[in-house]
C-alpha cells in the first residue's frame, strides 16, 4: 500500500472553531489531493497541489485552505467550521495527474456540532 | 468538462453468480478510466484502469471492465461473486491532462446475498 497517513482519524469539534487536518506521505509524488464524501456524492475535491507551495482550488473549496510547505505533508484548514462541513475527508497521493491512479488515505471522520 | 454517470446505487446478487456495475461517461477528451472499491470505513483501493491501451481491462480479484468508445461506457464484472466483493464501488474519469483530480461517479453499493 501507498504510505499516505491521514491524522486525525477522528475528530469532533463545535461550529466556529479552527481545524486543520493532516496528510503525510513517504513517497515523494508531486501530486497531492484533498477530497471529501458524503453520501449520494462519491468524493469531490476540495483542493490540490502540483508542487510545494504551488496549489489550485477543486470543485468544492468555498471555506478551505491549504498549505504544503514540504513535499511530503499537505494540509487542509477549515477556518470556522460550520455543519455543513460534516463529512469524511480524504487525501490523495499520485506520480502524475492523468494516467497514474491516486492512491487514499484511509480517511479522516469530521464532525462538527 | 468531464461527468460520470453510474446507473445504479445498488446493485443485488447472490454469491457465485456475475456481478454487472454499469458506468457511462462524458468527456471532452480521450479519458483515463477507473474503478475504485471502498469497503466500510477504509479508503479507496484501485480494481483496474484503462488509459487508450486494450479496451477490455483485467484487474484485481478477478474484476474486468471493458471501454466501449461507441457506448461511452465503462461497465465493470466479474464472473462469479463472493462475499468478500460486498463494498462501494466508484466510476471514475480523468481526462484533459490537467491536475485537477479525478471525477467520481456516486458509487454503486454492491451487496451479496449468500
Amino acid at each position: 500500500d501507498a504510505g499516505i497517513t491521514q491524522s486525525p482519524r477522528h475528530k469532533v469539534t463545535e461550529t466556529g472553531t479552527p481545524v486543520t487536518l493532516r496528510c503525510h506521505q513517504t513517497e515523494n509524488h508531486r501530486y497531492m489531493y484533498w477530497y471529501r464524501q458524503d453520501p449520494g456524492h462519491g468524493l469531490r475535491l476540495i483542493h490540490y497541489s502540483y508542487g510545494v507551495k504551488d496549489t489550485d482550488k477543486g470543485e468544492v473549496s468555498d471555506g478551505y485552505s491549504v498549505s504544503r510547505s514540504k513535499t511530503e505533508d499537505f494540509l487542509l484548514t477549515l477556518e470556522s467550521a460550520t455543519s455543513s462541513q460534516t463529512s469524511v475527508y480524504f487525501c490523495a497521493i499520485s506520480e502524475t495527474p492523468r494516467d497514474q491512479p491516486q492512491h487514499f488515505g484511509d480517511g479522516t471522520r469530521l464532525s462538527i456540532l | 468538462a468531464q461527468s460520470v454517470t453510474q446507473l445504479d446505487s445498488h446493485v443485488s446478487v447472490s454469491e457465485g453468480t456475475p456481478v454487472l456495475l454499469r458506468c457511462n461517461y462524458s468527456s471532452s477528451y480521450s479519458p483515463s478510466l477507473f474503478w475504485y472499491v471502498q469497503h466500510p470505513n477504509k479508503g479507496l483501493q484501485l480494481l483496474l484502469k484503462y488509459t487508450s491501451a486494450a479496451t477490455l481491462v483485467k484487474g484485481i480479484n478477478g474484476f474486468e471492465a471493458e471501454f466501449k468508445k461507441s457506448e461511452t461506457s465503462f461497465h465493470l464484472t466479474k464472473p462469479s461473486a463472493h462475499m468478500s466483493d460486498a463494498a462501494e464501488y466508484f466510476c471514475v474519469v480523468h481526462s484533459g491532462g490537467g491536475a485537477d483530480g479525478l471525477t467520481f461517479g456516486k458509487g454503486t453499493h454492491l451487496i451479496i446475498q449468500p
